[in-house]
C-alpha cells in the first residue's frame, strides 16, 4: 500500500464548478500535511498547508481528519488557471530535525471553458 | 531573490555514459533533497542532506547513483553508467528546516534526462 494515495483523475470540470480532491495516508504518526500544485512541465509548488481545524485561502479550503487519516482540498468557482496536478503531501517526522515529505501521485484537474 | 537553481535543464545522453546533475539550493536552507519524477512512479525522494550531510539515501535506486554535497551551496547527483530506465525529470529542492512550520520545500525547475 502506498503511503499517500490519491485518485489520479483526471477531473474535467467546467469553469465556475466546485471540485473536491481526497487523499489518504497510511502512517498515523504523520504530523504535517500539505497540498502542492504542479503545472504541466513545471516544478511542484506549495499551495497550502493543512491544519487540523481546517483552513481556507480564498477559493481553496483544506481539511484534515486525523482519525480517518484523510485530507481533502476543495476548490470553489474554479478558473481555467486552476488546471494543474494537485499533490497531497505528508511529513512524518523522525527523530528531532529529521523528516521527509511523502508525495502522492497527484490528481489532475482540467477546467474547461 | 534566486530560487533553487539546477543545471543542465535538459540532458540527452547515450546508455553507458556518465551524467552529472547540479543543484544550488536557496541560501540559508539547511536541507537539500533530490527527487526523480516519472509518469509511472510519480515523485520519488532519492536522497536528502542536512547541513551537507546525507541523512537518508534509501531512495537511491542502486549503486549507479551517487550524490554529494561538498558545501552548503552546491550538490551533485551522478549516474554512472546511465541506462534508458533512468530517463526522468530530476528535481532538487531545499527547505529551511524539517521541523513543523519550516519544512516547506522549494523546488528547482528540474533536469529532464533522456538516456537513449
Amino acid at each position: 500500500r502506498k503511503e499517500v494515495e490519491q485518485d489520479p483523475g483526471p477531473f474535467n470540470v467546467p469553469e465556475g464548478a466546485t471540485v473536491a480532491f481526497n487523499c489518504t495516508y497510511s502512517n498515523s504518526a504523520s504530523q504535517s500535511f500539505f497540498w502542492y500544485r504542479q503545472d504541466c512541465r513545471k516544478e511542484p509548488k506549495l499551495l497550502m498547508s493543512v491544519y487540523s481545524s481546517g483552513n481556507e485561502d480564498g477559493r481553496f479550503t483544506a481539511q484534515l481528519n486525523r482519525a480517518s487519516q484523510y485530507i481533502s482540498l476543495l476548490i470553489r468557482d474554479s478558473k481555467l488557471s486552476d488546471s494543474a496536478t494537485y499533490l497531497c503531501v505528508v511529513n512524518t517526522h523522525g527523530s528531532s530535525n529529521t523528516g521527509k515529505l511523502i508525495f502522492g501521485q497527484g490528481t489532475t484537474l482540467q477546467v474547461k471553458p | 531573490d534566486a530560487g533553487v537553481i539546477q543545471s543542465p535543464r535538459h540532458e540527452v545522453t547515450e546508455m553507458g555514459q556518465e551524467v552529472t546533475l547540479r543543484c544550488k539550493p536557496i541560501s540559508g536552507h539547511d536541507y537539500l533533497f533530490w527527487y526523480r519524477q516519472t509518469m509511472m512512479r510519480g515523485l520519488e525522494l532519492l536522497i536528502y542532506f542536512n547541513n551537507n550531510v546525507p541523512i537518508d539515501d534509501s531512495g537511491m535506486p542502486e549503486d549507479r547513483f551517487s550524490a554529494k554535497m561538498p558545501n552548503a551551496s552546491f550538490s551533485t547527483l551522478k549516474i554512472q553508467p546511465s541506462e534508458p530506465r533512468d530517463s526522468a525529470v530530476y528535481f532538487c529542492a531545499s527547505s529551511l528546516d524539517a521541523l513543523t512550520g519550516r519544512e516547506t520545500q522549494y523546488f528547482g525547475p528540474g533536469t529532464r534526462l533522456l538516456v537513449l
